[in-house]
């Protein structure tokens, strides 16, 4: 069936270190792929997304891209900060409108 | 922008008791909301589709009558975790996909559930 794996946590990070989250996804058809971030005490809110394979989906610093030779979309930033402490999580979405498959989610820390 | 509202975002009940939890959409109105349940550790999980004026749909092994779900209006759908019992606790969370006036799902804030 359809379903994400990621990268369990929690990670903790000093500020401007990298960061990658590991996503990979398992889908019948041709899934969209999503990264969402839920702040505490908020909803989740989508961070990016890539429809097609070699699509880079890019937002706030943070990167991924659609890989389908390998099934993957990491997550990625190149120097991250406190205000991004949150949990992120994985989703791929087969048809629009349609229910997510969520990973576990990964919660991140960025100390000072 | 569209947001969906969800109350409470926490709640602890005693066993045998039952809880509601609202999800609104404000300034936009969803014919369809999605209900999810993480369990420690694992995946958001789909449990029902909420549907405006017609019976939610429920995804295998997840009890109807132990999760009543009500879609009274375009804007918001509630979901009642009846005879709550500790094995119910859990974090849940509603979702309205995409649709004509949006072209992203939103999220709700999400409910974590304690039975004692």
């Amino acid at each position: 069936g359809d379903s994400v794996t990621q990268m369990e946590g929690p990670v903790t990070l000093s500020e401007e270190a990298f960061l990658t989250i590991n996503c990979t996804y398992t889908a019948t058809g041709y899934p969209s792929l999503f990264w969402y971030v839920q702040y505490p005490g908020e909803g989740l809110q989508l961070l990016l997304k890539a429809t097609k394979a070699d699509d880079k989906g890019s937002n706030k610093g943070f990167e991924a891209t659609y890989r389908k030779e390998t099934t993957s979309f990491h997550l990625e930033k190149g120097s991250v900060q406190v205000s991004d402490s949150a949990v992120y999580f994985c989703a791929l979405n087969l048809v629009t409108g349609n229910q997510f498959y969520f990973g576990t989610g990964t919660s991140l820390t960025v100390i000072p | 922008g569209a947001v969906v509202s969800q109350h409470p975002s926490w709640v602890i009940c005693k066993s045998g008791t039952s809880v509601k939890i609202e999800c609104r959409s404000l300034d936009f109105q969803a014919t369809t909301m999605f209900w999810y349940r993480q369990f420690p550790k694992q995946s958001l999980m789909l449990m029902a589709t909420s549907n405006e004026g017609s019976k939610a749909t429920y995804e295998q092994g997840v009890e109807k009558d132990k999760f009543l779900i009500n879609h009274a209006s375009l804007t918001l759908s509630t979901l009642t975790v009846t005879s709550a019992h500790p094995e119910d606790s859990s974090f849940y969370i509603c979702s309205a996909p995409p649709g004509r006036s949006r072209s992203e799902a939103f999220f709700g804030q999400g409910t974590r559930l304690t039975v004692v």
